[in-house]
């Protein structure tokens, strides 16, 4: 159980293009999903927190307006780039929170990002 | 702010050469801390959470522990497939939708 997966897995596009990311938990509900961006050999950092419902929480210095979060249904958060620039392309990754009192949040596969 | 710190950054292994990994933290109120794998293009694939200080879990050749200040992951008898980037993570009992703050990583190679 505590199955993520994400759509696509690798996606090339061109600049000033929007880009749609898919995250779902397959087996599981998940009120919360986060999305992280990371960076060749760094960690992750997180990018925003979504709640099924509600408005997503961006953390500080990511801009709202450029990476659109929708979190529509228990199972399915959608993140999109919108206007792609270089400097966007990355290693895209969503996680779920399973909760059942302890949360732990399990992550799907991470979606590449190239913008040329 | 919550802070974590792994070492070391790199760790060469020969096949069967035992080692740990170390993760140190500052949280106010530490909530849970999580031990991720992550292999090279793939995301972080959960292995422990560890809630209070004396915990241990294992799992295979992997064990964690957890103090009031760090956690290791303790490596037994590693095989080439144990070769990744392992992550740690802390959760703090305040944190804002209850978001996880990463280490560094420590990048794991097994040789055989």
């Amino acid at each position: 159980g505590a199955v993520v997966s994400q759509h696509p897995s690798r996606v090339i596009c061109k600049s000033g293009t929007s880009v749609k990311i898919e995250c779902r938990s397959l087996d599981f509900q998940a009120t919360t999903m986060f999305w992280y961006r990371q960076f060749p050999k760094q960690s992750l950092m997180l990018m925003a927190t979504s709640n099924e419902g509600s408005k997503a929480t961006y953390e500080q210095g990511v801009e709202k307006d450029k990476f659109l979060i929708n979190h529509a249904s228990l199972t399915l958060s959608t993140l999109t780039v919108t206007s792609a620039h270089p400097e966007d392309s990355s290693f895209y990754i969503c996680s779920a929170e399973r909760g059942a009192g302890r949360e732990t949040q399990y992550f799907g596969p991470g979606t590449r990002l190239l913008v040329l | 702010e919550d802070q974590v710190t792994q070492s070391p950054e790199a760790l060469r292994l020969q096949e069967g050469e035992s080692s740990s990994l170390n993760c140190s933290y500052t949280v106010s109120g530490l909530r849970g801390l999580f031990w991720y794998r992550q292999d090279p293009g793939k995301g972080p694939e959960f292995l422990f959470t560890l809630y209070s200080a004396g915990e241990e879990k294992e799992k295979e050749r992997l064990k964690a522990t957890l103090t009031k200040k760090e956690s290791f992951l303790h490596i037994t008898a590693p095989k080439p497939e144990d070769s990744a980037t392992y992550l740690c993570a802390v959760q703090a009992i305040k944190a804002a939708g209850n978001k996880l703050t990463f280490g560094g990583g420590t990048r794991v190679l097994v040789k055989p």
